[in-house]
């Protein structure tokens, strides 16, 4: 079964660093991209960025580069999202998402994890 | 960044109804298939895939939802509303990188 499993909820300090993960089983890591998409409170969803760990190949939102850092580690199946100094507008929930790859360029998101709720205050 | 812009913001519909859901994105999404997806979003929850490729439903996804449309405007139908059906629904643009979603449509019961 495919399953994509987040990190735990989260309360930060604006300033502060913060990674969350978002571990995958039940499928070849490798061969699909992962994206990361934020949901403000009572908000739409936003397209943070994407990572094919099979190259890491990454890409951003124009919105988001800069930011955020993402990145995999394929040999525990687990990509991250990772700030270097937190803002309070950061406050979301965030999502993890597989993607099927099509020639060099990610697809429709089929599965999600559960969400990490993200708390600067 | 390609515009996705969904029409209603929301609507109500009675239970066994058609609920019928707008896309217009700002530039054509077809290449070979139409780069269009729609989700469901129910309050708490991840979202869910309920369409891709513009017209082909997701795993497990009732055939009371389908969805249409090519180049720049697609539609989602829901042809008989049932209680579960009350969520938010998405669609999403995979042309281009970053990829971009509407603002959403609540659907709910009249």
């Amino acid at each position: 079964e495919v399953q994509l499993v987040q990190s735990g909820a989260e309360v930060k300090k604006p300033g502060e660093s913060l990674r969350i993960s978002c571990k995958s089983s039940g499928y070849r890591f490798t061969n699909y991209w992962i994206g990361w998409v934020r949901q403000m409170p009572g908000k739409g969803l936003d397209w943070l960025g994407i990572i094919y760990p099979g190259d890491s190949d990454t890409r951003y939102s124009r919105s988001f580069r800069g930011q955020v850092t993402i990145s995999a580690d394929s040999s525990i199946t687990t990509a991250y999202l990772q700030w270097s100094s937190l803002q309070a507008s950061d406050s979301a929930m965030y999502y993890c998402a597989r993607a099927p790859s099509g020639t060099s360029v990610p697809y429709y998101f089929d599965r999600w994890g559960q969400g990490t709720l993200v708390t600067v205050s | 960044d390609i515009v996705m812009t969904q029409s209603p913001d929301s609507l109500a519909v009675s239970l066994g109804e058609r609920a019928t859901i707008n896309c217009k994105s700002s530039q054509s999404l077809l290449y070979s298939s139409n780069y269009l997806a729609w989700y469901q979003q129910k309050p708490g929850q991840p979202p869910k895939l309920l369409i891709y490729w513009a017209s082909t439903r997701g795993s497990g996804v009732p055939d009371r939802f389908s969805g249409s449309g090519s180049g720049t405007d697609f539609t989602l139908t829901i042809s008989s509303l049932q209680a579960e059906d009350v969520a938010v629904y998405y669609c999403q643009q995979y042309y281009n990188t970053p990829d971009t979603f509407g603002q959403g449509t609540k659907v709910e019961i009249k």
